[in-house]
C-alpha cells in the first residue's frame, strides 16, 4: 500500500525553527518527485514547494512567501521527505501535507499529486 | 498565475448536478487538477489533466475545459459528495496555486 506519514510538527516560537519529516513506502521513492502543501486553520490549501528526484536533477521549487526560509530535501536511502523550516511567524501555522507528484506524458508534462498524508500540525505562536 | 473559483459555496439537493468553475488569470493549457477534501481529512485527487479522471473515482464526476477556463461538474450529487473542492494549476513553471475552494452544502 503506497503510503505517507508526516512526523515532526508542533509548537514553535516566532523566529524559530522546525523540521517536518514524510516517510514514505508501497512504492519506489527515489523515483518520485514530491512535495509539501499547507492548509491554516479554517483556510484553503497552499502549495508550499517541489522536489524533483535526484535522477531528474533533484532540484527544488517554492511559492513566493516561503522562499529563502524554508528547504526540501529528501533522503532516498531512508525514504524520507523533508521539510526544513526556519525562521517562522505565525502566518506558517498550518497542517502541512506531503504529496507525490506524478504526471501524464503526452505532447507535455500533465503534473498531479496524486498521494497526500494525512499531515502534521504546525503552530507558530509566542 | 491566480485562479479563482466560482461560486464560492453552494447549496444541492441529493440527485443535483452540480458545476463549479475555476478561472485563471492567464492561459493554462490543460494543466489543472481537481481535489475534493473533507473536514479533517487530506485532499483527494479526482481529475487531472483538466478532464481525466483519477481511478476509482466515480464516473459522475467530470471535468472540462482549457486555456482560462475550466469546469468541475457532478452529475447526480451523492451524500458522500458533499466537501469543499479545489482546482490547482500545475503548469511547467511552478510556483503552482489552488483556487480559494468551493465549499458543496446539502440543502
Amino acid at each position: 500500500e503506497v503510503q505517507l506519514v508526516e512526523s515532526g510538527g508542533g509548537l514553535v516560537k516566532p523566529g524559530g525553527s522546525l523540521r517536518l519529516s514524510c516517510a514514505a513506502s508501497g512504492f519506489t521513492f527515489s523515483n518520485a518527485w514530491m512535495s509539501w502543501v499547507r492548509q491554516a486553520p479554517g483556510k484553503g490549501l497552499e502549495w508550499v514547494g517541489r522536489i524533483k528526484s535526484k535522477t531528474d536533477g533533484g532540484t527544488t521549487d517554492y511559492a513566493a512567501p516561503v522562499k529563502g526560509r524554508f528547504t526540501i530535501s529528501r533522503d532516498d536511502s531512508k525514504n524520507t521527505l523533508y521539510l526544513q523550516m526556519n525562521s517562522l511567524k505565525t502566518e506558517d501555522t498550518a497542517v502541512y501535507y506531503c504529496t507525490t507528484i506524478n504526471w501524464v506524458a503526452a505532447r507535455y508534462y500533465y503534473y498531479y499529486m496524486d498521494v497526500w498524508g494525512k499531515g502534521t500540525t504546525v503552530t507558530v505562536s509566542s | 498565475i491566480q485562479l479563482t473559483q466560482s461560486p464560492s459555496s453552494l447549496s444541492a439537493s441529493v440527485g443535483d448536478r452540480v458545476t463549479i468553475t475555476c478561472r485563471a488569470s492567464q492561459g493554462i493549457s490543460s494543466y489543472l487538477a481537481w481535489y475534493q477534501q473533507k473536514p479533517g481529512k487530506a485532499p483527494k485527487l479526482l481529475i487531472y489533466a483538466a478532464s481525466t479522471l483519477q481511478s476509482g473515482v466515480p464516473s459522475r464526476f467530470s471535468g472540462s475545459g482549457s486555456g482560462t477556463d475550466f469546469t468541475l461538474t457532478i452529475s447526480s450529487l451523492q451524500p458522500e459528495d458533499f466537501a469543499t473542492y479545489y482546482c490547482q494549476q500545475l503548469n511547467s513553471y511552478p510556483p503552482w496555486t489552488f483556487g480559494q475552494g468551493t465549499k458543496v452544502e446539502i440543502k
